[in-house]
């Protein structure tokens, strides 16, 4: 079955320091993944997705995330982290083309940042 | 673009009762998918539209249910409320119905049954 796991429930960062959210999934085929961030009494919006191609993916407000299959894992990177990220972070992977656009969310991730 | 909108954002509701959640998706969003987010079970698929078609259904009970109409707005509708139905129901939209297509949210309606 697929599934989507986050380690970690709370990290708290310096700010100005750098950020790595873990996420580790599990799923049969190439995965569609994603991570969204919901800040206080807010809906979800997307940071970034990978489908193919480049491991590597760039979202907004300066994050990034590696897919590495051998792993299983889709980890979201920051190098230097502002007051203005704290939220919750969630790591998603979507389904078949039979699943639509269902995503099977993780946890989530509270990110405090500390002055 | 107009995001997508919930309505109402706040509800209290006594056991028993049913209730009724709106939601508009993005101008020119076709698909329309609906999440419960708790403390203690994250987020859950509820179901997914599309045309006005269900596509898929999560494991919810048989008191969830939703539809679609023509311009793509979205009702769901829980019937015989539980405590356990608290929760905050995240609607998102998609302009397309394949998994490769990025889910849009509104703010949610936050339901409280007491």
């Amino acid at each position: 079955a697929q599934s989507v796991t986050q380690p970690d429930i709370h990290i708290t960062v310096s700010e100005g320091a750098s950020l790595e959210l873990r996420c580790n999934y599990s799923y049969g085929a190439t995965p569609y993944l994603f991570w969204y961030v919901q800040s206080p009494g807010q809906g979800l919006q997307l940071l970034l997705k990978y489908f193919s191609g480049d491991t590597l993916v760039q979202g907004i407000k300066g994050f990034e995330a590696e897919f590495k299959r051998s792993q299983s894992s889709f980890n979201l990177r920051k190098p230097s982290v502002h007051w203005s990220d704290a939220a919750e972070y969630f790591c998603a992977v979507g389904g078949n083309n039979q699943a639509g656009t269902a995503l099977i969310f993780g946890k989530g991730t509270t990110l405090s940042v500390s002055s | 673009k107009a995001g997508v909108t919930q309505t109402p954002r706040y509800l209290i509701k006594t056991r028993g009762q049913q209730v009724t959640l709106s939601c508009s998706p993005i101008s020119g969003h076709r698909s329309v998918s609906w999440y419960q987010q708790t403390p203690g079970q994250g987020l859950q698929f509820l179901f997914e539209y599309f045309s006005e078609t269900q596509r898929n259904k999560g494991n919810f009970p048989g008191r969830f249910s939703g539809r679609q109409f023509s311009n793509s707005r979205s009702e769901m509708n829980v019937s015989t409320l539980e405590l356990g139905d608290s929760a905050l129901y995240l609607c998102a939209s998609s302009p397309g119905q394949g998994r490769n297509s990025p889910l849009h949210f509104g703010n949610g309606t936050r339901l409280t049954v007491t």
